[in-house]
């Protein structure tokens, strides 16, 4: 069955860049997107498709993508991006979104 | 401004039923595909159930399948989720969302609505 799998935590120090990965084999066809969640809160679209930002997201967020792992960065990270980090893509049948199971980012 | 508001959640025992509600504003419904997102307490999101803008295309997670039932009434600019069978694993908050921005992905949530299972 079709998997993505993400690192449960990552922290990073205030003002650098911190990279969150995501591994799956649908990521050789399908683009992942990435959703920033906060306690209490819906989860917020924050990239998509090659290396896309929603309107209202500040240009700190960048994604990329090579072979099965899509990865997030976030360059110069504020005490603001701190959250859940979720990436999204398709299951092998192209019909089923698909979830990773997240990761926890800590800026310190 | 562009909105999902979901109702409908509650406390219900172990093989009750239970049906959801999202009413969306500020879009015109009909043309928007919609999906069901669940996240149980303390874990990750999970995608639900999806449908197409005029109903005819359905799709539900193995984990739901034969038990809920994904609709949507575009006259009344609203969408559904009937939950039959519950179990305590579907303890969770329900989102709807869209892909409103053509984004490809869903780019619109609701604040979810919170449904328990428990005797």
């Amino acid at each position: 069955s079709s998997e993505l799998t993400q690192d449960p935590a990552v922290s990073v120090a205030l003002g650098q860049t911190v990279r969150i990965t995501c591994q799956g084999d649908s990521l050789r066809s399908y683009y992942a997107s990435w959703y920033q969640q906060k306690p209490g809160q819906a989860p917020v679209l924050v990239i998509y498709g090659k290396n896309n930002r929603p309107s209202g997201i500040p240009d700190r967020f960048s994604g990329s993508s090579s072979g099965n792992t899509a990865s997030l960065t976030i360059t110069g990270a504020q005490a603001e991006d701190e959250a859940d980090y979720y990436c999204n893509s398709r299951d092998s049948s192209g019909n089923h979104p698909l979830f990773g199971g997240g990761t926890k980012l800590t800026v310190l | 401004e562009v909105q999902l508001v979901e109702s409908g959640g509650g406390l219900v025992q172990p093989g009750g039923s239970l049906r959801l509600s999202c009413a969306a504003s500020g879009f015109t419904f009909s043309s928007y595909e919609m999906n069901w997102v669940r996240q149980a307490p303390g874990k990750g999101l999970e995608w639900v159930s999806y449908i197409s803008s005029s109903g005819s295309t359905i799709y539900y997670a193995d984990s739901v399948k034969g038990r809920f039932t994904i609709s949507r009434d575009n006259a009344k600019n609203s969408l559904y989720l009937q939950m039959n069978s519950l179990r305590a694993e579907d303890t969770a908050v329900y989102y709807c969302a869209t892909d409103y921005y053509g984004s490809g992905y869903m780019d619109v949530w609701g604040k979810g609505t919170t449904v328990t299972v428990s005797s």
